[in-house]
């Protein structure tokens, strides 16, 4: 079965710091995609980023990066200078090649406080 | 363009009631899904239509009945609801050939 772990379920910060959320998963597939997405007050998903498993390199896309790790099975986010617009509920998920179907870790809160 | 619109966005209903959600997309997306969310807690599939033709049923009780009259809309359909359904219930879609989906702002149910 399919599995992803988010343990940090609430995370403050000051607005300008750096912050990391994990994301562990658990899949016997070889093929398979992870996800994060951003779910503000207003409770729209907002896709981020989409990580294939055969594709370890990072990405970063303005303050935002990623840490894809096979090895420990993670996949880690990074917001730089964090704002008081990036205070939400990151999730983290996994789809499998041969399923349609999302399986989304518990959630992080953040919240970035001026 | 990635809009995912649903309607309502907030409704109301009693136990005997019977009323639809509705979501549409026109982005040409072949895939699409029902997700609930309760409160604090991470979206959970329930449905998924691909191309138009239901793929996936997450063991949901028939008092959700999905519905998908064309490649862009999909329905809903809430009947003898129950209080512990009041829900976020979540559309999404994905672009064929990606594994992405794109979610609309959900409806929030409440059932009284």
């Amino acid at each position: 079965a399919q599995k992803v772990t988010q343990a940090q379920t609430e995370i403050s910060v000051v607005e300008k710091e750096d912050v990391t959320l994990d994301c562990v998963y658990e899949t016997r597939d070889t093929t398979y995609y992870l996800f994060w997405y951003k779910q503000p007050p207003s409770g729209e998903l907002v896709f981020l980023i989409r990580r294939n498993s055969f594709d370890e390199q990072n990405e970063i896309s303005g303050r935002y990066s990623w840490n894809f790790q096979k090895s420990t099975s993670s996949f880690n986010f990074t917001i730089t200078a964090s704002q008081v617009v990036d205070s939400a509920v990151y999730f983290c998920a996994i789809r499998m090649d041969s399923s349609y179907k999302l399986i989304f870790g518990s959630g992080t809160r953040l919240l970035v406080r001026p | 363009d990635t809009e995912v619109t649903q309607t309502p966005k907030h409704l109301v209903m009693g136990m005997t009631n019977k009323k639809s959600l509705k979501c549409e997309q026109h982005m040409g997306h072949r895939a699409m899904y029902w997700y609930k969310q309760k409160a604090k807690k991470p979206p959970e599939l329930m449905f998924v239509y691909s191309y138009e033709k239901l793929s996936i049923n997450e063991s949901v009780p028939s008092r959700f009945s999905p519905e998908c009259p064309n490649s862009s809309l999909l329905n809903l359909h809430l009947h003898a609801l129950q209080p512990e359904d009041s829900a976020l219930y979540l559309c999404a879609s994905s672009p064929r050939g990606k594994a992405e989906a794109f979610f609309g702002q959900g409806t929030r149910l409440t059932v009284v």
